[in-house]
């Protein structure tokens, strides 16, 4: 169980264009999403919290009118690019918090296997 | 805030010979400290994770780390590796913050290749 899918799981597009990203959680439901950026050779940068049915809230820097995430369902979470340019390129990976009817001290996430932009 | 500092971003190892991936953290909370692995064309999948009690926490495939906290160190260890091992490893923290919240920061990876 907990398995959470990305769709594409690669994408080229040209430069002023819109590329949107799902995530699932396939078998169980999510209350908190979160997106994250990787560049080579770096670690995963928080990019948004999403929770289901909110505003997602984005990390210091990230612009929100650039990177559009919607939560609507508690089992789908979508991140559009909106007018990708080349320094957009990156591999973009989701992951997803059960929702729970208790509090644990630690609520685990789980990881999607990402997607690869290429910006053209 | 923290930080998570993985200094060996590759380690080669031969089947059967111990490995070590070093992990490093800052911080000014509490916090708990997790090992991901990522193997090829997969998502990030916890390997182990410390969030109190004993300092030695041990996963189901062999690997163990130890937190210290006066060194704010977690290393991850593995007495003999098998060439299934190989994959990035990730080291994580997130603040133990009560009800949760949980960020994670993550290192930036230290790639495992085992060899024959």
């Amino acid at each position: 169980g907990a398995v959470v899918s990305q769709h594409p799981s690669w994408v080229i597009c040209k430069s002023g264009t819109s590329v949107k990203i799902e995530c699932r959680s396939l078998d169980f439901q999510a209350t908190t999403m979160f997106w994250y950026r990787q560049f080579p050779k770096q670690s995963l940068m928080l990019m948004a919290t999403s929770n289901e049915g909110s505003k997602a809230t984005y990390e210091q820097g990230v612009e929100k009118d650039k990177f559009l995430i919607n939560h609507a369902s508690l089992t789908l979470s979508t991140l559009t690019v909106t007018s990708a340019h080349p320094e957009d390129s990156s591999f973009y990976i989701c992951s997803a918090r059960r929702k729970l009817a208790s509090h644990p001290p630690y609520n685990e996430q789980f990881f999607g296997p990402g997607t690869r932009l290429t910006v053209l | 805030a923290q930080s998570v500092t993985q200094l060996d971003s590759q380690v080669p190892v031969f089947e059967e010979a111990p490995v070590e991936l070093r992990c490093n953290y800052s911080s000014s909370v509490s916090v708990y400290l997790f090992w991901y692995v990522q193997y090829p064309n997969q998502g990030l999948q916890l390997l182990l994770k410390y969030l109190s009690g004993s300092t030695l926490v041990e996963s189901i495939n062999g690997f163990e780390a130890e937190f210290n906290k006066s060194q704010t160190s977690f290393h991850l260890r593995k007495p003999s590796v098998h060439i299934s091992d190989t994959a990035e490893y990730f080291c994580a923290v997130s603040p133990s913050l009560p009800g949760g919240g949980n960020k994670l920061t993550f290192g930036t990876g230290t790639q495992l290749k085992v060899e024959l």
